[in-house]
């Protein structure tokens, strides 16, 4: 079944620079891939998403990259401020496991002053 | 206000004792499940409901039950809870199953002792 990894579990950047979380997937099949932010003690709320028919989308300070051939999609964080201070999940699905969502274990991200 | 509410928002209880966490969504979707937070595990699906007295396993079902007699609530019951099942629990829901954004509810933080 598709597997969803998810790199670093932990990143720390200074404000104002930029931030990239990696997510890889195993299965090829898979063709829908949301990023969601959890603040702490907060639930998880969808950023940005992307289907496997495009290969970049962009919302404002926020972006999402595809690689279909690697299988792997990646979050950009750009002009990070303290509130971007998280925890992101990324997840993967495809069409025919009724779109079963496989999450990736999270990477807290800290935004140091 | 669109919302997915969750109760109780905390719960403390005993092995073995019987207990129902309720969810109910006022945005007339068809599709609603519920999660599990674990840390260092992400969220990980206990089950999912595509529409009324339509239910299915997730990735981690054993030792829950789900109903969906109407379609703004679906109640996770724990029949026999043990403290492995302590943990972080989410109800979420979604106008286009888990293609689309998924709603969450603020969580239920369950112990059981």
């Amino acid at each position: 079944g598709e597997n969803v990894e998810q790199h670093p579990s932990t990143l720390s950047v200074q404000e104002g620079d930029s931030a990239v979380i990696k997510c890889t997937y195993s299965d090829s099949a898979s063709n829908y891939f949301p990023w969601y932010k959890q603040e702490l003690g907060k639930r998880p709320q969808l950023i940005i998403d992307i289907r496997s028919n495009v290969g970049e989308k962009k919302d404002q300070r926020i972006a999402v990259t595809l690689n279909k051939t690697a299988k792997h999609f990646s979050l950009h964080i750009t002009e990070t401020q303290p509130e971007d201070s998280a925890v992101y999940f990324c997840a993967a699905s495809r069409w025919d496991s009724n779109y079963q969502l496989i999450w990736g274990a999270g990477t807290k991200l800290i935004i140091k002053p | 206000e669109a919302q997915v509410t969750q109760n109780p928002r905390y719960l403390i209880t005993v092995t073995g004792k019987k207990l129902t966490v309720t969810c109910s969504q006022n945005m007339n979707h068809e599709y609603m499940s519920w999660y599990r937070q674990d840390p260092g595990l992400g969220l990980r699906q206990i089950y999912y409901s595509m529409n009324v007295e339509v239910t299915d396993k997730g990735d981690v079902p054993e030792g829950y039950k789900v109903s969906r007699k109407e379609k703004r609530n679906f109640p996770l019951i724990l029949e026999s809870p043990s403290p492995n099942q302590t943990s972080l629990y989410f109800c979420a829901s979604s106008s286009g199953g888990r293609a689309y954004e998924q709603y969450f509810g603020p969580g239920t933080r369950l112990t059981v002792t």
